[in-house]
């Protein structure tokens, strides 16, 4: 099994510009998470699907962010516009209940 | 509202060293609890899950302890390597299907 799958690796991009990040889950697993990390706030849930249905969004920090799932085998999260505050890690998960298993994350930089 | 506190934030240690890492949670209605190791700038990997019925979980020179009651976990690791050097985080999962993270606590295993 590839694991969680994520794309970019690496995104840099000016302030104001639209900005995608792609997972891909484990095959089999229904639940899938988004997650950011910072320094200053650790690992913060965004959003939360399961069996392609947003459960959870409380975590969107704001209407900037949107995330979706048109299907089992893939989920996007965009940001527009971004801002600097923006920047961090996004971590794509993806679990059946149980053990949860994270993708290698987007280190997004805004300037 | 689920909190998770891991003590001490960092930890220092002579190679060889058996050490013990906590994890305090202050909801004990908790369906899992799961350790995770992160390298700098990488994803997180799962090291052990403990599922709430169960007081551990091994695997090699890990060993995690659960204690639902009293809202505690440990994960201890014998005979340190500099290798293990990495951040260690704790998450419990609720009822909700949602994990909550600790801040984590940074090993550093010096040869």
């Amino acid at each position: 099994d590839a694991g969680v799958i994520q794309s970019p690796r690496h995104e840099v991009t000016e302030m104001g510009q639209e900005v995608t990040l792609r997972c891909k889950p484990i095959s089999g697993h229904n639940s899938l998470f988004w997650y950011r990390q910072t320094m200053m706030r650790g690992l913060e849930l965004l959003i939360y699907f399961n069996n392609n249905v947003p459960i959870d969004d409380s975590g969107m920090p704001e209407d900037r962010f949107s995330a979706k799932m048109p299907n089992a085998s893939f989920s996007t999260l965009k940001i527009q516009p971004s801002e600097p505050r923006d920047s961090a890690v996004y971590f794509c998960a993806s679990d059946r209940g149980n053990e949860q298993y994270f993708g290698p994350g987007t280190r997004l930089t805004v300037t | 509202k689920q909190e998770v506190t891991q003590i001490p934030a960092a930890l220092s240690v002579p190679e060889g060293e058996n050490l013990v890492l906590n994890c305090s949670f202050t909801d004990s209605a908790i369906y899992n609890l799961q350790w995770f190791r992160q390298d700098p700038g990488k994803g997180l990997t799962s090291l052990l899950l403990i599922q709430s019925s169960q007081r551990e979980q091994t695997s090699g020179r890990l060993n995690a302890s659960l204690d639902k009651s009293s809202g505690r976990s440990t994960l201890y690791i014998a005979a340190s390597q500099p290798g293990d050097s990495a951040t260690y985080l704790c998450a419990v999962r609720n009822a909700g299907n949602m994990l909550t993270f600790g801040g984590g606590t940074r090993l550093m295993v010096k040869p």
